[in-house]
């Protein structure tokens, strides 16, 4: 089972900033979370992940709560291009067999004109 | 990154048939992973495909319906046998950095079954 919650759907106006929340109360502290994004009939694409400090690139930001028990995507200037479905994922960094990534449901995000 | 090639990219095929879905890696990865994506779902690990060994599945997948091949740590193949109309899907070819732990993947191949 996913060990993340989404809302199921937001909206963003063109231009503006899109705050997507994701909550994992129970991650373990060698965990990381990632964000993956799906174009509408593309593979997903990997946005961004941490582990405790707020991270940055030239997608998107990424906000973890001091407790790391939530975390905020944002995607500061968001365009049409960036409607999607938004997965948040925690795992372990390191690579070992046996420990998956699992994508839950997601955020459907609609940029609006 | 890796780029992820896929074939077929889409292929409708009628019941009782066999696909063979392929996936060329451009670097030698050690993990290669099998998704499935159905009609308006999320995505669903099939299985990982192990280099010089059986492919180890997840709950629910069972090699006789899904085979997968790895001959090598750079190409990758899963076969979807006697489709059915519930095999309607996405299939997804993913690899995995070793020392980043990002996930990467293909642009999926589409199977329409009649």
């Amino acid at each position: 089972d996913a060990k993340t919650t989404q809302p199921p759907s937001m909206d963003c106006a063109e231009g503006r900033a899109a705050n997507l929340p994701c909550n994992h109360s129970t991650i373990s502290g060698n965990e990381y979370v990632y964000w993956y994004r799906q174009i509408h009939s593309q593979g997903p694409q990997y946005i961004i992940h941490g582990l405790k400090n707020n991270e940055t690139n030239e997608m998107a930001s990424l906000i973890i709560t001091e407790d790391r028990k939530s975390s905020t995507l944002i995607l500061p200037h968001a365009t049409l291009r960036d409607t999607a479905v938004y997965y948040c994922i925690v795992r372990v960094a390191e690579v070992t067999y046996g420990q998956n990534f699992v994508f839950g449901p997601g955020t459907r995000l609609s940029v609006l004109p | 990154s890796a780029v992820i090639s896929q074939k077929p990219s889409r292929d409708i095929c009628q019941r009782g048939t066999s696909l063979t879905i392929q996936c060329q890696v451009d670097s030698q990865v050690t993990m290669m992973f099998w998704y499935r994506q159905q009609p308006g779902q999320s995505l669903t690990l099939i299985a990982t495909a192990n280099q010089g060994s059986e492919a180890t599945y997840e709950s629910g997948f069972v090699i006789d319906k899904f085979p997968i091949s790895r001959p090598n740590l750079t190409f990758s193949t899963l076969t979807v046998s006697n489709m059915s109309p519930e095999d309607s899907s996405i299939y997804l070819c993913s690899v995995r950095q070793v020392y980043t732990g990002e996930l990467f993947f293909g642009e999926g191949s589409r199977l329409t079954v009649l």
